[in-house]
């Protein structure tokens, strides 16, 4: 099914320990993000990209790295992981990134990563 | 800085009334309006995205307006259904590469 597929669904990671949030898109979209949510915090952009090999810093890059070597692919790697970095992270991408108004953003179901 | 918020947090309502959840953003400059949907535990989905050239969109049930002059925009669900029951939340498109702000949702529940 054509989407975006995030992987893994649940992670528990010990302070320190660091691992990839994987995010792939099938629809040849440029622009890819990633957005963590926190209660009462709402949505907040993390890093995104507007095509392959360019990223950018979001609202909170702060512990996360990315890379965009190709179109499809936008993973987030957390360096080394601290409690406050427990959330659901989600990846999203959309067509054109928004210049042309027309920008509908699509999800994935999302990853819960709990960090003790 | 674009600011996006939604007013109540949350709100419960009988099955069949029509209602309305409102979003209000503090810089009009906007590139389009998205409300989402999401389950619980689960991922966004688009519900209507309206340019800024554009008043309203319409699917369904569902009608979203925009008033970019006021930094407003509303939802309205007609016939609410038990399976309406979720949370609503609305993005706005601003600035330098189309970032999107997030406003904290609608967590919205229709009683049978």
């Amino acid at each position: 099914n054509a989407g975006v597929t995030q992987t893994p669904k649940f992670q528990v990671l010990k302070t320190g320990q660091s691992m990839t949030l994987q995010c792939a898109q099938d629809m040849n979209h440029e622009y890819m993000s990633w957005y963590r949510q926190d209660p009462g915090m709402g949505l907040r952009l993390i890093h995104y990209s507007v095509g392959a090999g360019i990223t950018d810093q979001g609202e909170v890059p702060n512990g996360y790295n990315v890379s965009r070597s190709t179109t499809e692919d936008f993973p987030l790697r957390l360096l080394s992981a601290a409690p406050s970095q427990t959330s659901v992270y989600f990846c999203a991408s959309s067509y054109d990134g928004g210049y042309s108004g027309a920008n509908v953003l699509t999800f994935g179901a999302g990853s819960r990563l709990t960090v003790l | 800085k674009q600011e996006v918020t939604q007013i109540p947090a949350a709100l419960s309502v009988p099955e069949g009334e029509n209602l309305v959840l409102n979003c209000s953003f503090t810089d009009s400059a906007i590139y389009n309006l998205q409300w989402f949907r999401q389950d619980p535990g689960k991922g966004l989905t688009s519900l209507l995205l309206i340019q800024s050239s554009q008043r309203e969109q319409t699917s369904g049930r569902l009608n979203a307006s925009l008033d970019k002059s006021s930094g407003r925009s509303t939802l309205y669900i007609a016939a609410s259904q038990p399976g309406d029951s979720a949370t609503y939340l609305c993005a706005v498109t601003t600035g330098a590469n189309s970032k999107l702000t997030f406003g904290k949702g609608i967590t919205l529940s229709v009683r049978p």
